[in-house]
């Protein structure tokens, strides 16, 4: 019963580096999304995909890219680090319609230095 | 633009007490409402939903009733446990096509023994 897996669970960078979060579900959702996590702000949305080939801007899309390489998964990547992206990064994915729940993975605890 | 404004924590209460988590919302159309638990180093679950008016979503001895008149989606359980500890987040999806998520800023729950 994996439902959304999301790697790594911790990273530390430095200012200026790349990385890419990754993201899998094997519940054969249509839409996926990455939120960020900050104290005091709640869950943010940073990029959606509403089904395979699609993706679209959240609130708080600068400095992210995204690609939905299948249905199954979908990732976040940072070009060029900055101290302002250190949070807890959450993947979820949902059935298509908007009673639909979203389900989320455990996060990645990210720190850039 | 939509969104969600939830009551500040911490809120800390001992075992067995009544809890009320208040919600109020701002959304065009017919929203559906969801409130969403997360422990401590975990991703979020849903714990409960309505989709339209009046609907009375529960879960797990929680409650909370959708209000179009006030625009609220109040948490209520009658008698909290230890292990209800965690941060609980309000959230609505636009009705429609558009499926994403607003939060609001979460609410810290600490029940003592």
């Amino acid at each position: 019963n994996a439902g959304v897996t999301q790697t790594p669970k911790f990273q530390v960078l430095k200012t200026g580096q790349s990385m890419t979060l990754q993201c899998a579900q094997d519940m054969n959702h249509n839409s996926m999304y990455w939120y960020r996590q900050d104290p005091g702000m709640g869950l943010r949305l940073i990029y959606y995909s509403a089904s395979e080939g699609t993706t679209d801007k959240g609130e708080v899309p600068n400095g992210y890219n995204v690609s939905r390489l299948n249905k199954r998964e979908f990732s976040l990547r940072l070009e060029s680090a900055a101290p302002s992206q250190t949070s807890v990064y959450f993947c979820a994915s949902s059935l298509t319609g908007s009673n639909q729940p979203q389900h989320f993975g455990d996060g990645t605890r990210l720190s850039i230095l | 633009g939509n969104s969600v404004t939830q009551m500040e924590g911490p809120v800390t209460l001992s075992e067995e007490a009544f809890l009320t988590i208040n919600c109020t919302y701002t959304a065009t159309g017919y929203p559906s409402l969801f409130w969403y638990v997360q422990y401590p180093g975990e991703g979020l679950q849903l714990l409960l939903k309505a989709t339209k008016a009046d609907d009375k979503g529960s879960n797990k001895g929680f409650e909370a009733t959708y209000r179009k008149e006030t625009t609220s989606f109040h948490l209520e359980k009658g008698s909290v446990q230890v292990s209800d500890s965690a941060v609980y987040f309000c959230a609505l999806s636009e009705g429609g096509s558009n499926y994403k998520l607003t939060f609001g800023k979460g609410t810290l729950l600490t029940v003592n023994p």
